[in-house]
């Protein structure tokens, strides 16, 4: 089946502007991750999405930093303000129900690549 | 707070050599250990994982190799190929919950 899939792949824009970043999950998958990876860097964990629980934000960067998961399946990172500093490739992952063989596995999509002028 | 430590940063091999990735973590409660590899430009993928009522999980030529007393856990990839050249992440979870905390990757470069 389709994996997760993030939209835009590439984005460039200018210090001060506020960009939004899609993620699909998996169809099914009720937990749902957002990472930043810098370059060269590991993977910054920034906050995740379980059913209709209460995200747990705990590694949102600062208060420029926020995201939305509507109907449970579909999340929206937003930035705004955007700095030089945010530029870096981000991450979605999703993870199966409980219940599931496959419950802890983390299925990524491909990334977006955010460039901030 | 959590903490997954992973050394070495970077790690080069001949082909046919092994190589070995070392991680420790800080969370007690962690009890499931996944590890990733991410080759250039792609996205992380699981390439095997073992849990804590296991001390050694082998798939072909990579094994994993924990000491939850220690609170050590290894990558052993053995007879290394150029297409093993990729960053690995290793990671650890609390299955009870949802939260996973990587380690800051390994850059491997087989040399063939």
């Amino acid at each position: 089946g389709a994996g997760v899939s993030q939209s835009p792949s590439n984005k460039v824009t200018e210090k001060g502007k506020d960009v939004e970043l899609r993620c699909d999950p998996i169809s099914g998958h009720t937990a749902l991750y957002w990472y930043r990876q810098s370059l060269g860097q590991g993977l910054e964990f920034l906050i995740y999405f379980q059913g209709n629980s209460a995200p747990d934000k705990s590694g949102l960067p600062s208060d420029r930093f926020s995201a939305e998961r509507t109907g449970g399946s579909v999340s929206t990172l937003t930035i705004q303000r955007t700095q030089q500093e945010d530029s870096a490739v981000y991450l979605c992952a999703s993870s199966p129900r409980w219940g599931t063989s496959r419950v802890n596995e983390q299925f990524f999509g491909p990334g977006t690549r955010l460039t901030v002028l | 707070g959590e903490n997954v430590e992973q050394h070495p940063s970077t790690l080069s091999v001949q082909e046919g050599d092994s190589a070995v990735i070392k991680c420790t973590y800080s969370d007690s409660a962690s009890n499931y250990f996944p590890w990733y590899k991410q080759e250039l430009g792609k996205r992380p993928q699981l390439i095997i994982d073992i849990r804590s009522n296991v001390g050694e999980k082998k798939d072909q030529r990579i094994a994993v190799t924990l000491n939850k007393t220690a609170k050590h856990f290894s990558l052993h990839i053995t007879e290394t190929q150029p297409e093993d050249s990729a960053v690995y992440f290793c990671a650890a979870k609390d299955t009870g919950g949802f939260k996973t905390i990587f380690g800051a990757g390994t850059r491997l470069f087989v040399k063939a």
